[in-house]
């Protein structure tokens, strides 16, 4: 099992492109979360689903969008890059309401 | 959710025992201890929670206090793998988001 993978690993972008982030979990859980962090600080959740088919938004959501693909998937959109998101972005997948999340290896987002 | 206060760096010789420190004196009945750790650059790794008991697995030891304000995280033989910055975080199961602070940076020495 691959656990949580996270493509890309490396991303720069210039201010105002956009990308998609995307996330995969082979564990067959029904919770899947988006994290950032920067430099020196800890986590804060950008968003999460805790089902197919729903999305809620977490700490920090503003400038992001995300997509519950399938129950494997859980995708984290900029539409608009700036350099505060600059950041290191984490995937990571769980059983409903189970605390116990499973990461991914992160993608580093450097924007311009 | 209880917040919990932790040391921001400690230093242990490989070898020895590293004992991390946390405390959540607001938590609440319900709320759960949960340690993950991220050693540089990767992400998260869950470590191990408890409710009232104290726990042990393969990787350390939980101790919780009788009156549940403060825990202890403990690995018996510290090695330089074990180098990471390690959260402590209090949980309600009711709810949807884990929250990390800053943690502590455990430096492991040769």
């Amino acid at each position: 099992n691959a656990g949580v993978t996270q493509t890309p690993k490396f991303q720069v972008l210039k201010t105002g492109q956009s990308m998609t982030l995307q996330c995969a979990q082979d564990m067959n859980h029904n919770s899947m979360y988006w994290y950032r962090q920067d430099p020196g600080m800890g986590l804060r959740l950008i968003y999460y689903s805790a089902s197919e088919g729903t999305t809620d938004k977490g700490e920090v959501p503003n400038g992001y969008n995300v997509s519950r693909l399938n129950k494997r998937e859980f995708s984290l959109r900029l539409e608009s890059a700036a350099p505060s998101q600059t950041s290191v972005y984490f995937c990571a997948s769980s059983e409903p309401r189970a605390k116990t999340q499973y990461f991914g290896p992160g993608t580093r987002l450097l924007v311009l | 959710d209880a917040k919990t206060t932790q040391p921001p760096s400690m230093d242990c010789a490989e070898g020895r025992a590293a004992n991390l420190p946390c405390n959540h004196s607001t938590i609440s009945g319900n709320e759960y201890v949960y340690w993950y750790r991220q050693i540089h650059s990767q992400g998260p790794q869950y470590i191990i929670h408890g409710l009232k008991n104290n726990e042990t697995n393969e990787m350390a030891s939980l101790i919780i206090t009788e009156d549940r304000k403060s825990s202890t995280l403990i690995l018996p033989h510290a090695t330089l793998r074990d180098t990471a910055v390690y959260y402590c975080i209090v949980y309600n199961n009711a709810g949807n988001m884990l929250t990390f602070g800053g943690g502590t940076r455990l430096m492991v020495k040769p």
